[in-house]
């Protein structure tokens, strides 16, 4: 069974930091990984979609990679705002896309502080 | 462009009474999702859909059932609601194309007294 690891699972910086959230999955038979971000209150928004045979992919200052030999997904924020400030999850698709294998990480609750 | 919308976003129940939670996406979408989020409990899996007219169970079904009879929309039912059911809701929808991105509903926020 896939299973998926966020850490740290809360974190808070000074604004300005470049951070890097972690995510990692045990199964590396995946067809893709997505990045997710959730406000208090609100639904997911979806940040970053990599597919499997993709390293990294690129949304204006944030940055997520994939390494799937060794089963990481790493979602980079450069110069962090208080606006960034959220909840990050990541999402695991299975290799067969089967429809009902999603699995999702717990999630990272980061704050940037003015 | 709508995506996905979850009808009613707010509701209060009591023990006891039933209520549907409407999800539709015009995406033209084949999969559907309902889960659930809790605090210290992630998202869970209700119920999904592959297809207009199917249904499966996910990984926490018990109390719930859902129907797909038009493939844009899926719908959540609470036959007799149960404070345990106090959670707040969310649909997703995904294609079945190259990318598989989900895209999800803003939420139902549901109390049981």
């Amino acid at each position: 069974k896939q299973e998926v690891t966020q850490i740290p699972a809360a974190l808070s910086v000074p604004e300005g930091e470049n951070l890097v959230l972690n995510c990692s999955f045990t199964d590396s038979a995946i067809y893709n990984l997505q990045w997710f971000r959730q406000d208090p209150g609100k639904g997911l928004t979806s940040l970053l979609l990599i597919q499997s045979s993709q390293r990294e992919q690129t949304s204006g200052r944030l940055n997520a990679s994939l390494d799937k030999s060794s089963g990481r997904s790493t979602l980079y924020i450069a110069a962090s705002q208080p606006g960034d400030s959220a909840t990050y999850l990541c999402a695991v698709r299975p290799s067969d896309n089967a429809g009902n294998m999603l699995t999702f990480g717990g999630g990272t609750r980061l704050m940037v502080k003015p | 462009n709508a995506g996905v919308t979850q009808t009613p976003k707010f509701r209060v129940l009591k023990t006891g009474q039933s209520m549907t939670l409407l999800c539709a996406q015009d995406m033209n979408h084949e999969y559907m999702y309902w889960y659930r989020q809790d605090p210290g409990m992630g998202l869970r899996l209700i119920h999904y859909s592959v297809g207009e007219g199917t249904t499966a169970k996910g990984e926490v079904p018990d109390g719930y059932n859902v129907s797909r009879l038009k493939k844009q929309n899926f719908l959540l039912g609470l036959e007799s609601a149960a404070p345990s059911q106090t959670s707040v809701y969310f649909c997703a929808s995904t294609d079945t194309g190259d990318t598989g991105e989900l895209f999800f509903g803003e939420g139902s926020r549901l109390t049981v007294l």
